[in-house]
């Protein structure tokens, strides 16, 4: 059964690099799925899209982000992580990390972390 | 970037009812929508994917149906646990966008 897991820094001041990490357990991150993705849900609001790497290297990302985002893959440690750049009060939001374990489409996000709430605030 | 309409919003509605979801797409998605169940507090949870097809470990109640713009979740008979925000998801371009949110509550 694989099972995720955020970590990270719960406060970040305005204008910083938000960065979390997600381990993954149960299974090897290069085997256990195809797409790794980051999503996000400000204080009572919807779920956004953050973006996905696959094939440990191929990445896409939310435009909306204003390529303030980068998603990269630490093989040895079986974690993928998240960073997003010139942080502002707008991205205070709990930040999930998903897994997606089908290789052929339709793709979609089959396994959960628990989510981290990140606040944005000097 | 396709924006993805939920209706209703909200929703009462009693348990042993029928409830269904509509999900509309601004664009064709062929059958690539997903629906999730949220809970307060938690992940969401994966119910349906490809529009149509049942996740391993959803109770047969949740059913999917559509394609192309207009898709629909159907429960057939609600249960206690049911109660949560659903949302869909299409996985046909980037950016993935989901839905709104459908919040169902007890009547």
């Amino acid at each position: 059964q694989v099972q995720l897991q955020e970590s990270g820094p719960g406060l970040v001041r305005p204008s910083e690099t938000l960065s979390l990490t997600c381990s993954v357990s149960g299974g090897f991150l290069t085997s256990a799925g195809y797409y790794w993705g980051w999503i996000r849900q400000p204080p009572g609001k919807g779920l956004e899209w953050i973006g996905h790497i696959y094939y440990s290297e191929s990445t896409d990302y939310n435009p909306s982000l204003g390529g303030r985002v980068t998603i990269s893959v630490d093989t040895s440690k079986n974690q993928f992580s998240l960073k997003l750049t010139s942080v502002t009060a707008t991205d205070t939001a709990v930040y999930f990390c998903a897994g997606c374990s089908s290789w052929t489409p339709p793709y979609y996000f089959d396994h959960w972390g628990q989510g981290a709430l990140v606040t944005v605030s000097s | 970037d396709i924006q993805m309409t939920q209706s209703p919003s909200s929703l009462s509605a009693s348990v042993g009812d029928r409830v269904t979801i509509t999900c509309r797409a601004s664009q064709s998605v062929d059958k690539y929508v997903n629906w999730y169940q949220q809970k307060p507090g938690k992940a969401p949870r994966l119910l349906m994917y490809g529009a149509v097809s049942l996740h391993t470990g959803v109770p047969a109640r949740f059913s999917g149906s559509g394609s192309g713009t207009d898709f629909t979740l159907t429960i057939s008979t609600l249960q206690p646990e049911d109660f949560a925000t659903y949302y869909c998801q299409q996985s046909y371009r980037i950016p993935r966008t989901f839905g709104q949110g459908t919040r169902l509550d007890i009547k």
